[in-house]
């Protein structure tokens, strides 16, 4: 059974970046895709992005299209997600999920193993 | 994007009662190639990640208890806990995936009354 584990605990200035990575135990991405969801305090779940590794193919949330890049690395299982421009609202549990798509490397479904969580503190 | 919308934000339900949550999306979430809702349900405990419940809309993944059931098709779909459990305490959300980016719902939190 894949297992996703997370890099752990951050904390940035801001206006800084930040890097998260999930590497995939015992499996691989396969045709799957891995989106990247965040829990900040007092909200709820948000989706951020989403890289099909198979293809390469990302879908970017159009509010942080901007700030945040997702990539993959299959020959390690791996996968990345760059925040940058940070503000206090970016502090959060970061998660990624395996995401079951339809084998095409094109459609992608829902979440059925998630990451640890990594938290972001953004302060000054 | 499409807009997803549940209701209610707390539910407080006493053990072993029926919890109903409803999820409402801005536009119909069944594709009419294959006649499948794209939604799941997830469940949220805190320190722990989501765990996914429910997909296409009534589907329940390998090992959730059968007391959680997903229905509804187009627009409007309902998660029941038919008899709630101490370990039922959770946030629940409901996410659609018919078309990126894969909204969720903003959640309902399911307490002991």
């Amino acid at each position: 059974q894949v297992q996703l584990v997370q890099s752990g605990a951050e904390v940035r200035r801001p206006g800084s970046a930040v890097e998260v990575s999930c590497k995939a135990s015992g499996g691989t991405f396969d045709t799957n895709a891995i989106t990247w969801v965040r829990l900040a305090p007092g909200r709820g779940l948000e989706w951020l992005a989403r890289i099909g590794p198979l293809l390469e193919i990302t879908n970017y949330a159009q509010r942080f299209q901007d700030r945040v890049t997702v990539t993959a690395d299959t020959s390690t299982n791996t996968a990345y997600m760059t925040l940058r421009g940070l503000t206090s609202e970016d502090t959060a549990i970061y998660y990624c999920a395996r995401t079951q798509g339809d084998g095409s490397g094109y459609y992608f479904h829902y979440l059925d193993v998630w990451g640890n969580g990594t938290p972001v503190t953004v302060s000054s | 994007d499409i807009v997803m919308t549940q209701s209610p934000e707390y539910l407080g339900v006493s053990l072993g009662e029926r919890a109903t949550i409803n999820c409402k999306s801005s536009q119909s979430i069944l594709y009419s190639s294959d006649f499948r809702n794209y939604l799941a349900w997830y469940q949220h405990k805190p320190g722990q990640p989501p765990k996914l419940l429910i997909y296409w809309a009534s589907t329940r993944e390998s090992g959730v208890p059968d007391r959680f059931s997903g229905s509804g098709s187009g627009a409007d779909f309902t998660l029941t806990i038919s008899s709630l459990q101490a370990e039922d305490v959770a946030v629940y959300y409901c996410q659609q995936y018919y078309s990126s980016p894969h909204t969720f719902g903003g959640g309902t939190k399911v307490d002991i009354k």
